[in-house]
């Protein structure tokens, strides 16, 4: 079964470089997340997209903004990368039909030197 | 607002020891759902079961099992015969749903807790 497809695998930035991470969802699943988990700690949630339109909000930080395209991937960019923003980017997607499954990328490890 | 507390940071268990972790959720909403995810030392987040506030049945799958109660709010996970290979950060997740029919299903995880299997 195809999954949620993240690309880079990995991404190596300097500080106040910018970054885009790419998500491609699961076939027919309209609802795209974002987040961030920091070394030690538990994903937070980003931002998400319904049908292409943001839907919900979450720590995102102005530097950052993300959209999703008509073929329904999605893409974040970071600008003025910090060392902070070094993390594990996730992307999950999920479907209003069927049972609200929420299936999760392999993920992004962005360090920033 | 909601909240998902995982008391137990780190554990380390003998392989063929059992070992259950725990989660206790706090949300103000009738319908929700709640997750268990493995975070193996790799990275990526291994979907484990989903389980809906309608439905406090216990689960098992092989030496998995999970303990649903209402009454305390907790949702329990329980490995039996612990294996080297389960050694990873296991996290509890919660999302309510949504009222208006589109949009946000966002989760919100616990802490994690660490769990090490030793040979």
């Amino acid at each position: 079964a195809a999954g949620v497809i993240q690309s880079p695998r990995h991404l190596i930035k300097e500080k106040r470089e910018t970054a885009t991470l790419k998500c491609y969802p699961i076939p027919r699943h309209d609802t795209v997340y974002w987040y961030q988990q920091g070394p030690g700690q538990d994903p937070q949630f980003l931002i998400s997209f319904y049908e292409k339109m943001q839907s919900d909000k979450g720590s995102i930080p102005d530097r950052f903004s993300a959209q999703q395209f008509s073929d329904y991937h999605s893409e974040l960019n970071m600008s003025s990368l910090e060392l902070g923003d070094s993390a594990l980017y996730f992307c999950a997607s999920s479907s209003l039909e069927g049972d609200y499954g929420y299936t999760f990328g392999s993920g992004t490890r962005l360090t920033v030197v | 607002a909601q909240k998902v507390t995982q008391a137990q940071t780190e554990i380390s268990v003998v392989e063929k020891e059992d070992v259950t972790l725990d989660c206790v959720y706090e949300t103000r909403d009738t319908t929700y759902y709640l997750f268990w995810y493995k975070q193996p030392p790799s990275g990526e987040l291994v979907f484990l079961i989903r389980r809906n506030s309608f439905d406090e049945q216990n689960e098992i799958s092989g030496r998995y099992s999970w303990n649903f109660q209402k009454s305390t709010s907790s949702f329990n996970f329980t490995i039996t015969a612990s294996q080297v290979v389960d050694s990873a950060v296991y996290f509890c997740a919660l999302r309510t749903a949504p009222y208006s029919g589109a949009g946000s299903y966002q989760l919100t995880f616990g802490k994690g807790t660490k769990l090490s299997v030793i040979p």
